[in-house]
């Protein structure tokens, strides 16, 4: 079963936008992380936020973590049209050693 | 680096057929993972191997066995494919701890008619 699940499912925008994209689970997590995944590629790791951190940074992007109300934001500033691509959060639940639990995605466009 | 690397990119399989994915990875590497992933739906983890020698059962293991090969190499086989196992699968790897950043592979498209 799912963990993470991400909203909105969809989002399109202009470049020069920014684009905020939230993932809500269910149960305590280790960290959460998130992944992008261009059209036909794999997935590419974007950042890593702990349980026991609140936001971190990495260039254009800006991730927070609510554990209190179970869910994480991940934020694109100023987009441009190669952030075009399908946006996945990871969580790494305390209660199970055997794997991560990817959400449905969110599928960003970005217009020129 | 080649990074993750998984043969092949593509396959057409008819129900019942057997056959073997590859996947390799250069980065010395411990723990290794295979899933796979369907429309609408976010990456579900088949088989997991946190070293060499060792596997253990993800989510949907049902249909699928695996080989931790050595330190490089982890296979995943279809040993009947079904029509359901239409899907793209994804390779992976991490080093450290287990479930930290994780380097996927481009991934193989099979199609079971």
């Amino acid at each position: 079963s799912q963990q993470g699940e991400e909203d909105p499912q969809a989002l399109s925008i202009q470049e020069g936008e920014n684009a905020t994209m939230n993932c809500s689970y269910k149960t305590s997590i280790n960290n959460l992380q998130w992944y992008r995944q261009n059209s036909g590629r794999g997935l590419v790791h974007l950042i890593l936020i702990r349980s026991n951190e609140r936001e971190k940074h990495s260039g254009r992007l800006r991730v927070t973590l609510d554990t209190s109300k179970k869910s994480s934001s991940l934020l694109i500033t100023a987009s441009r049209a190669a952030d075009t691509a399908s946006y996945f959060c990871a969580t790494d639940p305390v209660d199970n050693n055997n794997d991560m639990r990817f959400g449905a995605g969110t599928r960003l466009t970005v217009k020129p | 680096n080649a990074g993750v690397t998984q043969t092949p990119k593509f396959q057409v399989l008819k129900t019942g057929q057997s056959m073997t994915l590859q996947c390799a990875q250069d980065m010395n590497h411990n723990s290794m993972y295979w899933y796979r992933q369907d429309p609408g739906m976010g990456l579900r983890l088949i088989y997991y191997s946190a070293s060499e020698g060792t596997t253990d059962k993800g989510e949907v293991p049902n249909g699928y066995n695996v080989s931790r090969l050595n330190k490089r190499e982890f296979s995943l086989r279809l040993e009947s494919a079904a029509p359901s196992q239409t899907s793209v699968y994804f390779c992976a790897s991490s080093d450290g701890r287990y479930k930290e950043t994780q380097y996927f592979g481009p991934g193989t498209r099979l199609l079971v008619l």
